[in-house]
């Protein structure tokens, strides 16, 4: 049972490039979240999933684009990427929507955007 | 809207000294709360979470008390050692049933020996 792995673990990336930011869990469960965290600030939610086919925006979703075709996957898209969008991303999942439950991260994806 | 607010840091303290990271919270009702850390190089992970009013949550030595009075969340501990050294985040649930997460700002703790 690996949880939630993220790849790659670091990238450097030029302004207006693009790239595919890859999470999959193991664990079977339906929602899954992109948060994304800058130095000195708590994590922001840019998207997430209820389960396969539905996605939704969260706070910060400017400059991302998500799909969930399976349970597993949760690809996290930046299409032209921008030096504000340098960050750490990190990718969730939880069995249920409820609100007492836990929350299982990935390790994380450092991104730079020069 | 919902918001929580933690005490910034960093915090230094000596290895068996006392712990306490403050949390404060605004929010309808009566949400959830929890504290997540994040060890160096990892990603977040549960410490302890509390569900009602007045419930405690705990984990390895770790306690935070659910305070409505005053909307409060504090995390405690007796005595630290230098691997308790991570970034604590304070947060809350927020948006109906998706358990979106609210945190706060993050407070890093570096204990020394």
């Amino acid at each position: 049972n690996a949880g939630v792995t993220q790849t790659p673990k670091f990238r450097i990336l030029k302004i207006g490039q693009s790239m595919t930011l890859q999470c999959t869990q193991d664990m079977n469960h339906n929602y899954m979240y992109w948060y994304r965290q800058d130095p000195g600030m708590g994590l922001k939610l840019i998207y997430y999933s209820v389960g396969a086919g539905i996605t939704d925006k969260g706070e910060v979703p400017n400059g991302y684009n998500v799909s969930r075709s399976t349970t597993e996957d949760f690809p996290l898209r930046l299409e032209l990427a921008a030096p504000s969008q340098t960050s750490v991303y990190f990718c969730a999942s939880s069995t249920t929507g409820g609100s007492r439950d836990e929350q299982f991260f990935g390790p994380g994806t450092r991104l730079t955007v020069l | 809207g919902d918001s929580v607010t933690q005490m910034e840091g960093p915090v230094t303290l000596s290895e068996e000294a006392f712990l306490t990271i403050n949390c404060t919270y605004t929010a309808t009702g009566y949400p959830s709360l929890f504290w997540y850390v994040q060890y160096p190089g990892e990603g977040l992970q549960l410490l302890l979470k509390a569900t009602k009013a007045d419930d405690k949550g705990s984990n390895k030595g770790f306690e935070a008390t659910y305070r409505k009075e005053t909307t409060s969340f504090h995390l405690e501990k007796g005595s630290v050692q230098v691997s308790d050294s991570a970034v604590y985040f304070c947060a809350l649930p927020h948006g109906g049933a998706t358990n979106k997460l609210i945190f706060g700002t993050g407070t890093l703790l570096a204990v020394q020996p």
